[in-house]
């Protein structure tokens, strides 16, 4: 079941500090998502990449950065986490094209912030 | 952009009944819906999907019909078990690539 893979599954940073969280994918998906997740509430999409192609939501913080440097590998940076930045952050992938519509999820990192 | 409305929030049913869980979206042209299934402290996992060109799919307990002229589309589970208890989202995906949530239904399933 390890298609989707993140690390670490748990992640405690300083206020202010900044975090680095990584996934890889062994799909060969052309598309990887960034969610945040905070309690009780639905996975929010903070950016996504189709394949090289960067698309950020309107509403995601400029502390919120992501790299994708191939195909299998996507990073979430955090450059100065808040107190309200702890959550769960979930890694996602989808191929697109005609024929196939599913997303699959990666188990996620928790994200503490002291 | 796209907008999800999902309800009820929570829900509770007995062992056995059937539970039933409602999306709206606004978004014409989405063209797929999936449903997931999140545990406690777990990934979403997908339970059934539909596409735009459907109107209704089922896998053993599980249902979802789709109603393209009222932008609606619902979850329904059969004979529920205690191990259905968990949050039920829904979603619409936008663009090929964009996926919105609705905001989760808990649901409760009492032995």
């Amino acid at each position: 079941d390890a298609m989707v893979i993140q690390n670490p599954r748990y992640q405690v940073t300083q206020f202010g500090k900044p975090v680095t969280l990584s996934c890889s994918q062994t799909l060969n998906h052309n598309v990887m998502y960034w969610y945040q997740q905070k309690s009780s509430q639905a996975p929010k999409l903070l950016f996504h990449y189709y394949d090289k192609d960067f698309n950020n939501e309107a509403d995601t913080p400029d502390n919120f950065q992501s790299r994708r440097p191939n195909t299998s590998f996507c990073f979430l940076d955090i450059r100065s986490p808040g107190l309200g930045d702890a959550a769960m952050y979930l890694c996602a992938t989808s191929l697109r094209d005609a024929y196939t519509d599913t997303q699959y999820f990666g188990p996620g990192t928790r994200l503490t912030v002291l | 952009g796209e907008n999800v409305e999902q309800h009820p929030s929570t829900l509770s049913v007995q062992e056995g009944d059937s539970a039933v869980i409602k999306c709206t979206y606004s978004d014409s042209a989405s063209n797929y819906f999936p449903w997931y299934k999140q545990e406690l402290g777990k990934r979403p996992q997908l339970i059934i999907d539909i596409r735009s060109n459907v109107g209704e799919k089922k896998d053993q307990r599980i249902a979802v019909t789709l109603n393209k002229t009222a932008k609606h589309f619902s979850l329904h589970i059969t004979e529920t078990q205690p191990e259905d208890s968990a949050v039920y989202f829904c979603a619409a995906r936008q663009n090929f690539n964009k996926f919105y949530f609705g905001s989760g239904t808990k649901l409760n399933v009492k032995p």
